[in-house]
């Protein structure tokens, strides 16, 4: 099993949707979770982090993590075909100072 | 959020011939900084992690004699790709973190695309 889990895509949604992108993790231990954006050809850039679980908003997204189930997720609102990306969910475990990338989503907002 | 700067963003060199890649974190004190490759179309790959003033631990399957890495102050560390070969061209890109008590995030670099001819 993969430590930190994203489906590859690509996933579309057409514009104005509601894009829901989520992520698994194995490390029980892991204590905060950030997903980053990557345009083609960029580096990534981070645009969430939570450490808690429940909700947190930022605009037009919204981070949910569940611990228990070991699960955090990433929904987009009002998706724009600017938001077409691979989404990378990260998870790090202050313990190990590392932190584990999934190998990230590829989202598709139609225009 | 916070800056980290690489450099230089592109750079293509002959093969045999050493490039050097920067990554400075300039608005906080990176206490660790990673270092990835990524091909075409595909995920990041850890290559190494290091933390100010100690060696670099490298992931396995990473030469370590290859690819030098120097974490000499809080905010600057380097890669070293020596005696590059064609198929060192790839996307490389610095990570660097800080605050990890609280989970403060990681930042990337702008990335440096290397091409071996």
């Amino acid at each position: 099993q993969k430590e930190v889990e994203q489906n590859s895509g690509p996933l579309s949604v057409p514009e104005g949707a509601i894009a829901s992108l989520n992520c698994t993790y194995s490390d029980r231990g892991s204590q905060s979770f950030f997903w980053y954006r990557q345009y083609s050809g960029k580096s990534p850039e981070l645009i969430m982090f939570i450490y808690s679980n429940g909700d947190k908003e930022d605009g037009r997204f919204t981070a949910q993590l569940n611990k228990a189930s070991q699960y955090v997720s990433l929904l987009i609102r009002d998706s724009q075909p600017s938001d077409s990306a691979t989404y990378l969910c990260a998870v790090n475990n202050t313990g190990t100072y590392k932190y584990i990338f999934g190998t990230g989503t590829r989202l598709k907002v139609l225009a | 959020g916070a800056v980290v700067s690489q450099h230089p963003s592109r750079v293509i060199c002959k093969s045999g011939t050493s490039v050097k890649i920067e990554c400075r974190s300039l608005d906080f004190q990176a206490t660790t900084m990673f270092w990835y490759r990524q091909f075409p179309k595909k995920s990041l790959m850890l290559m190494a992690t290091s933390n100010e003033g100690s060696k670099a631990t490298y992931e396995q399957g990473v030469e370590k004699d290859k690819f030098l890495i120097n974490h000499a102050s809080l905010t600057l560390s380097t890669l070293t790709v020596t005696s590059a070969h064609p198929e060192d061209s790839s996307f490389y890109i610095c990570c660097a973190s800080a605050n990890l008590g609280t989970g403060g995030g990681a930042f990337f670099g702008q990335g440096t695309r290397l091409t071996v001819v």
